[in-house]
């Protein structure tokens, strides 16, 4: 098993272009999500899906959209990048969500910057 | 307002040695305490999971405790190898959320 693969491992866009972060899991997970890491501050969470068609925005949603139209693909797509959006993101994935004591795998991360 | 706070923010040890790592929390309800480790350049990678009903557990050179009284875990390592020197993520999760502390960032010197 591959587990939560990210692409690309880096990025640099100018301010306004889109882009799209990928994360493909072969783990068969229910739960699917996206986080950005900032010096100094914990995690915080962008979007999640709890199944295939099923979306819903975390503590930092705007500027980014999702979709899962499948299990295993759950792609964030950045609409006008902005110099606030540089920052590492990862997508992790779980089982379920529901359960309490679900151990929550992560993606080795996408490096964004925005010029 | 959920809060998970981990000291010291950096720690610099010798190979061989052992250190503890301190997380305190204000989340509520409080599900469980997670610790992860995360290497440079790569996902953070779980560590332990520990319910309100229990106070230690262990991954190998790896033991944290949990006092869901005084809202405070702490990861412990022992024997401390080259290979340790990575950030160390408290997360709590309550009321269907993750909590992510800032971590610890720990080098491990020869």
């Amino acid at each position: 098993n591959a587990g939560v693969t990210q692409t690309p491992k880096f990025q640099v866009l100018k301010t306004g272009q889109s882009m799209t972060l990928q994360c493909a899991q072969d783990m068969n997970h229910e739960y699917m999500s996206w986080y950005r890491q900032d010096p100094g501050m914990g995690l915080r969470l962008i979007h999640y899906s709890v199944g295939a068609g099923i979306t819903d925005q975390g503590e930092v949603p705007n500027g980014y959209n999702v979709s899962r139209s499948t299990t295993e693909d759950f792609p964030l797509r950045l609409l006008s990048a902005a110099p606030s959006q540089t920052s590492v993101y990862f997508c992790a994935s779980s089982y379920r969500q529901a359960a309490t004591n679900e151990k929550l795998f992560f993606g080795s991360g996408t490096q964004l910057s925005v010029l | 307002k959920n809060q998970v706070e981990q000291s010291p923010q950096s720690l610099i040890i010798l190979e061989g040695k052992n250190c503890t790592l301190q997380c305190n929390y204000t989340v509520s309800p409080f599900s469980n305490l997670r610790w992860y480790k995360q290497d440079t350049g790569r996902g953070p990678v779980s560590l332990t999971i520990m319910t309100f009903s229990e106070n230690t557990k262990s991954n190998g050179r790896y033991t944290a405790t949990l006092d869901a009284d005084t809202k405070q875990s702490s990861l412990h390592i022992t024997a401390s190898q080259l290979s340790d020197s990575a950030s160390y993520i408290c997360v709590v999760r309550g009321g269907g959320k993750l909590i992510f502390g800032q971590g610890t960032e720990l080098s491990v010197k020869p």
